[in-house]
């Protein structure tokens, strides 16, 4: 597709459910990011793959985050036994390079409400 | 902590004016600085983006850059309604993820 796809686009779960957010990148794009948005804030990093490695995950909030790329494309970020404060718009960039200066391009964003 | 630093606003601005934006970083390594527009309830769209220090240009945009005082800043030449948006600040502090600042909502008045 023209641009970074995710889905779904609304999310709403009860506590403790497991969810689980998808991420198109840009086709050809090697760099793949994930924030998190909560109302009113700016995005905070979560975790960078390069291709199919994930190379930094130092922002994912708790060991209830987990994501994964396993074919260098497609990403997948599951949050489990979800609480309320993990009510926020999760986003996903893709950039074409490797490296802080490359433009991320941003999906429309993941809002999960958590009930 | 490596912080980036908006005033949050509300940024009034009358239609035809400069909108100035601000932001102050906490690296004096930090490497790429871009600025962002958010639409409510829309994703992040590139702006600007600025490596050296200066001016950098871009129809009504300029980004300026100042590394000795980590300070970059945005101007809006000739401001549009649809300039009404929040704008963020982001920082790369040489690695590959970008740290943004809260952002600032400008809105400019008919």
């Amino acid at each position: 597709g023209a641009g970074v796809s995710q889905s779904p686009r609304y999310k709403v779960a009860k506590r403790g459910q497991d969810v689980a957010l998808r991420c198109d990148p840009i086709s050809g794009h090697v760099s793949l990011f994930w924030y998190q948005q909560a109302l009113g804030q700016g995005p905070e990093f979560l975790t960078y793959f390069q291709n199919e490695a994930q190379l930094d995950k130092s922002g994912l909030p708790s060991d209830r985050f987990f994501a994964e790329r396993p074919e260098g494309s497609v990403s997948t970020l599951k949050i489990q036994r979800t609480q309320q404060e993990d009510s926020a718009v999760y986003l996903c960039a893709s950039s074409f390079l490797a490296g802080g200066a490359d433009t991320q391009y941003f999906g429309p964003g993941t809002r999960l409400t958590v009930l | 902590q490596k912080e980036v630093e908006q005033n949050s606003g509300p940024l009034s601005v009358p239609e035809g004016a400069i909108a100035s934006l601000n932001c102050t970083y906490s690296d004096r390594g930090s490497q790429s600085f871009f600025w962002y527009r958010q639409y409510s309830g829309k994703s992040p769209e590139l702006i600007m983006s600025i490596y050296s220090n200066g001016d950098k240009e871009d129809g009504r945009f300029t980004a300026q850059l100042n590394k000795a005082s980590q300070y970059v800043s945005l101007l809006i030449r000739d401001s549009q309604p649809s300039d009404s948006a929040t704008y963020l600040c982001a920082v790369s502090f040489g690695n590959e993820k970008l740290t943004f600042g809260t952002g600032t909502r400008l809105t400019i008045i008919p």
